[in-house]
C-alpha cells in the first residue's frame, strides 16, 4: 500500500512558541492531504483539508489562523500550531488519499505534541 | 455533512466469543465505509471496507453488514483473541469536493483472557 510519513513522531514545546509537523506521501502524489486531531480516549476529528496549490480548507470551530497549513508540493503538507497553548496539546494525524484515486486513506504515524 | 454514530463505546469479552460493534451514518450520499483499529499512540490501521452496491463482506474473523436503507454498519469480530483488544472506528465518506474520511467515536475492545 502507499506509504504516508509524518515527522516528527512526538515534540515538547513552551506555551507561546509555534511546532511544525509534516506529513510526506512516499512513494506516490498526493493531492489532497487531510489533517486530524485526537484527544485522549476520543475519536480522531477532521480539522482541514489541505489541497496543493491552494488554500486549505478548515472544518467549522478550527482556527484557520492558528492551525496554518501549507502544501507546497504534491508530496508534502505542513501544519504548523502558531502560538501554542496547553489546550493545543494532542495527537495530530495526517492522511492522504491513495494513488489511485482511491477512496481509502492512508495514515501518517501521529504527531504526539505537548505544550508545556 | 456526515455524521456517524457508534455504539458500544466500550466492549468486553471473553477470548473466543464474538464482538459485535454497531454504527449507523446520517449522509445517505456516502458510499464507502471502512472499519479501523487503533492501538494506544499508533495511526489507525483499516482492517476492513465495505461500498455501498454491497451487503456484506469478510475477511477470515471479521465481517461487516451494510443496510443502506436504515443506513446502519456493523462490524463482526469471530473467536476473539487478546491481541483484537484495540480502540475500533467506524467512519464513512462525506462526499464533497473530496472524500473526507469522517469517524465514530470509538469502541474499545477488551478480550479477556
Amino acid at each position: 500500500g502507499a506509504v504516508v510519513s509524518q515527522h516528527p513522531s512526538w515534540v515538547i514545546c513552551k506555551s507561546g512558541t509555534s511546532v511544525k509537523i509534516e506529513c510526506r506521501s512516499l512513494d506516490f502524489q498526493a493531492t489532497t492531504m487531510f489533517w486530524y486531531r485526537q484527544f485522549p480516549k476520543q475519536s480522531l476529528m477532521l480539522m482541514a483539508t489541505s489541497n496543493e496549490g491552494s488554500k486549505a480548507t478548515y472544518e467549522q470551530g478550527v482556527e484557520k489562523d492558528k492551525f496554518l497549513i501549507n502544501h507546497a508540493s504534491l508530496t508534502l503538507s505542513t501544519l504548523t500550531v502558531t502560538s501554542a497553548h496547553p489546550e493545543d496539546s494532542s495527537f495530530y494525524i495526517c492522511s492522504a488519499a491513495g494513488p489511485r484515486g482511491d477512496t481509502e486513506a492512508f495514515f501518517g504515524q501521529g504527531t504526539r505534541l505537548t505544550v508545556v | 455533512g456526515e455524521n456517524v454514530e457508534q455504539h458500544p463505546s466500550t466492549l468486553s469479552v471473553q477470548e473466543g466469543d464474538s464482538a459485535v460493534i454497531k454504527c449507523t451514518y446520517s449522509d445517505s450520499a456516502s458510499n464507502y465505509f471502512p472499519w479501523y483499529k487503533q492501538e494506544l499512540g499508533k495511526r489507525p490501521q483499516l482492517i476492513i471496507d465495505i461500498r455501498s452496491n454491497v451487503g456484506e463482506k469478510k475477511d477470515q474473523r471479521i465481517a461487516v453488514t451494510l443496510n443502506k436503507t436504515a443506513k446502519h454498519f456493523s462490524l463482526h469480530i469471530t473467536e476473539t483473541q487478546p491481541e483484537d483488544s484495540a480502540v475500533y472506528f467506524c467512519a464513512a465518506i462525506e462526499k464533497t469536493s473530496y472524500d473526507k474520511v469522517i469517524f465514530g467515536p470509538g469502541t474499545s475492545l477488551s478480550v479477556i483472557p
